[in-house]
C-alpha cells in the first residue's frame, strides 16, 4: 500500500487561507468517507483534527475543515494562526482492511 | 477520558523481538465500539500501520502485509491492555512505536510512543 500524496510544505501568513491536499486512489481516499486529518507537534504523538473526511472532534477550533473530490482530500485553515505551525498528515482506511497514512505536510506561519 | 500509555525497552538487538505494551485506561480492550492499534513513524517510512485486534464477538487481529509475517497483537483483558511483538527485527525497525484507539474510522487517542532502536 503506497503512502498518499501530500505537499512537503506550504506556508502562509496569519490570517491567510491555506489548503493541504492528499493525493490517493480509488482504493482508499476516492472509496470511503473514511479520511481523517492529524496535527503533530515535534516530540509529540499526532493529535485528531478531523475525521470522516469533513468532522472535527470536539474542542477543534471551526478554522480547520475537510473536504474531498474523487481521490483527494483536503484540509482547509480558514485564518492561519501562528499555533497551527506543525507537521499535518492525512490517513485514510483502504479497501483491503488497513490504513495508510499521508507522507506528511510541514506548515509554516510567516 | 481515555489514556493509553505505553511500556518497553528502547534498544533491541538485531534479530531479535521488540516487545511493547499499551495500558487503557477509560475505556475497555475488550469494547465492541473500537479497535487497538499500533502505529509506527520513522523519516524513511513516515507513518505506518502496523496491525489491529478488536472484539466484535470473538477476538480479530489484522496487520498489514509489509509485516505480516512477524508481527503479533494480543489483548491482555485481566490488565485491560494489548502488546505487540515483531519478529526478527533489523536496523530498519528503528522508529517511534505508537498504540492508538481507533474509533470513527480515524485515531482518536494516542500513547506517548517509544523511540525503539535496533542495534547491536
Amino acid at each position: 500500500q503506497s503512502a498518499l500524496t501530500q505537499p512537503p510544505s506550504v506556508s502562509g501568513s496569519p490570517g491567510q487561507s491555506v489548503t493541504i491536499s492528499c493525493t490517493g486512489t480509488s482504493s482508499d481516499v476516492g472509496s470511503y468517507n473514511r479520511v481523517s486529518w492529524y496535527q503533530q507537534s515535534p516530540g509529540t504523538a499526532p493529535k485528531l483534527i478531523i475525521y470522516e473526511v469533513t468532522s472535527r472532534p470536539s474542542g477543534v477550533p471551526d478554522r480547520f475543515s475537510g473536504s474531498r473530490s474523487g481521490n483527494t482530500a483536503s484540509l482547509t485553515f480558514s485564518g492561519l494562526q501562528a499555533e497551527d505551525e506543525a507537521d499535518y498528515y492525512c490517513s485514510s482506511y483502504t479497501s483491503s482492511g488497513s490504513y495508510v497514512f499521508g507522507t506528511g505536510t510541514k506548515v509554516t506561519v510567516l | 477520558q481515555v489514556q493509553l500509555q505505553q511500556s518497553g525497552p528502547g534498544l533491541v538487538k538485531p534479530s531479535q523481538t521488540l516487545s511493547l505494551t499499551c495500558a487503557i485506561s477509560g475505556d475497555s480492550v475488550s469494547t465492541n465500539s473500537a479497535t487497538w492499534n499500533w502505529i509506527r513513524q520513522s523519516p524513511s517510512r513516515g507513518l505506518e500501520w502496523l496491525g489491529r485486534t478488536y472484539y466484535r464477538s470473538k477476538w480479530y487481529n489484522e496487520y498489514a502485509v509489509s509485516v505480516k509475517s512477524r508481527i503479533t497483537i494480543n489483548p491482555d483483558t485481566s490488565k485491560n491492555q494489548f502488546s505487540l511483538q515483531l519478529n526478527s527485527v533489523t536496523p530498519e525497525d528503528t522508529a517511534v512505536y505508537y498504540c492508538a484507539r481507533n474509533n470513527n474510522w480515524s485515531f482518536d487517542y494516542w500513547g506517548q510512543g517509544t523511540l525503539v532502536t535496533v542495534s547491536s
